[in-house]
């Protein structure tokens, strides 16, 4: 089946930093997704990523869709502590008669030290 | 606030037990998916329903069945419960078959199998 691979998996960074984390598919996606998932809570999506080269932000955080539709890239500018949690992406897999479903990577999680 | 609602949101039982876990979707939502996430293995999809219909299947064991009932509520049925099933399930919905792969999910049911 198809796997995303994210990277890092882990980071420890100040606040204040720029963060940069990515993903990357063994197969094609028509869509990319970045979740986050705080503690304790279930994910958000944070950003949808429609078209290859595709380069969207919503507030600090920036995402690209890879020219080559099999990887990702999400940057944090600024990062603060509540940028804590867990980043995940996500694309669409087929799975037959017209349905879809999400598959997501393992996720990033990132610690925020004031 | 999803608007997906996930009860119960912890649950403690015994190996060999059967339990139930029920969601419901945001407002109008027809689509309802099951992904489990455990530690070694992040987001697991399940299973899928639409307006009542399975729609897809992951990795959905034999133990573990689902459905979805007419007023678009689903309910998550694990039986034989084995220690390797616990896990924090969450329930997601989407307003059409997740086309667009925008997930929107609960809380979760964190299930802890002694």
């Amino acid at each position: 089946g198809q796997q995303l691979n994210q990277s890092p998996q882990s980071m420890f960074i100040q606040e204040g930093e720029d963060v940069s984390m990515n993903c990357t598919s063994s197969s094609i996606f028509n869509t990319w997704l970045w979740y986050k998932q705080d503690p304790g809570e279930g994910p958000v999506l944070l950003i949808a990523l429609y078209k290859a080269g595709e380069l969207t932000s919503n507030g600090r955080l920036t995402a690209q869709f890879g020219i080559t539709r099999k990887d990702s890239f999400l940057n944090i500018s600024a990062s603060i502590p509540s940028d804590v949690g867990i980043y995940f992406c996500a694309g669409p897999g087929h799975s037959g008669a017209g349905s879809y479903q999400l598959t997501f990577g393992k996720g990033t999680k990132l610690s925020v030290i004031p | 606030d999803s608007g997906v609602t996930q009860t119960p949101k912890h649950l403690i039982t015994a190996t060999g037990q059967r339990v139930t876990l029920r969601c419901s979707p945001r407002s109008g939502d027809l689509s309802v998916y099951w992904y489990q996430q455990s530690l070694d293995q992040g987001l697991q999809f399940l299973i899928q329903y639409y307006n009542g219909e399975e729609r897809a299947k992951g990795n959905i064991l034999e133990r573990f069945s689902a459905q979805q009932f007419p007023d678009l509520h689903s309910e998550l049925n694990l039986s034989s419960l084995e220690l390797g099933d616990s896990a924090l399930y969450f329930c997601a919905s989407s307003a059409a078959n997740g086309n667009t792969g925008e997930l929107f999910f609960g809380e979760g049911s964190r299930l802890t199998v002694l």
